[in-house]
């Protein structure tokens, strides 16, 4: 079993649609959790940290489930401008060693 | 506020030259520094980390090498590239074990 997996997708979507991914973590040591986006060709930027009570910016919505050892990340409405890939990174511990990405979901948003 | 600079942004060398990635972050004191390396389609690989001035870890056996010669400054180094070495080669730098933030990325190309 991969550290950190990701439905690759690609998810399509119409505008306006709510969306919502998943990502699985092997480690239930882990501590720290975030949502990155990489638009094609550039470098990943951060979205959101995911804290235990789930949290929520805007119209991205994060949330942890330690039992089941997922994050998930939901857009609602959502805009073309949404269109990229989504990486979910989970730290195994403290140490800069255990960052572990995820390969990423595609998402591309359609008028 | 706190920036990281990478250069150069594109670079095409042939195979067995020598390569040098710098990368610099300004507004922080004693940052994680990170290199990552994106192949075509694929998620982010670690290379190398390190928590300080000459404390460098490899994630990855390769021809590569990182140094940190001050305290915001890493580079990436090859001797002798490989074709294999074509990627997009990302810096990111953190504190401590939390959010990573990345810099603009060095696309290379080997040929």
């Amino acid at each position: 079993r991969k550290e950190v997996e990701q439905d690759p997708g690609p998810f399509n979507v119409p505008e306006g649609a709510t969306v919502a991914f998943n990502c699985t973590y092997s480690n239930s040591a882990s501590q720290s959790f975030f949502w990155y986006r990489q638009d094609c060709r550039k470098e990943p930027k951060l979205l959101m940290s995911v804290y235990s009570s789930g949290n929520e910016d805007g119209r991205f919505t994060a949330q942890l489930n330690r039992a089941s050892q997922y994050i998930s990340l939901l857009i609602r409405d959502s805009k073309l401008s949404d269109s990229a890939t989504y990486l979910c990174v989970v730290n195994g511990d403290s140490s800069a060693s255990k960052i572990i990405f995820g390969s990423g979901t595609r998402l591309s948003i359609r008028p | 506020s706190q920036t990281i600079h990478q250069w150069p942004a594109t670079l095409v060398q042939p195979v067995g030259s020598p390569l040098s990635l710098e990368c610099t972050v300004e507004g922080t004191s004693n940052p994680n520094l990170y290199w990552y390396r994106q192949a075509a389609g694929r998620g982010l690989q670690l290379l190398f980390y390190s928590i300080g001035i000459d404390q460098i870890s490899s994630e990855v056996p390769q021809n590569l090498s990182a140094s940190r010669p001050q305290d915001r400054q890493f580079i990436l180094s090859s001797k002798k590239l490989l074709l294999s070495d074509s990627g997009f080669y990302l810096c990111a730098w953190s504190i401590e074990g939390d959010e990573q933030y990345f810099g603009p990325g060095t696309r290379l190309t080997v040929t």
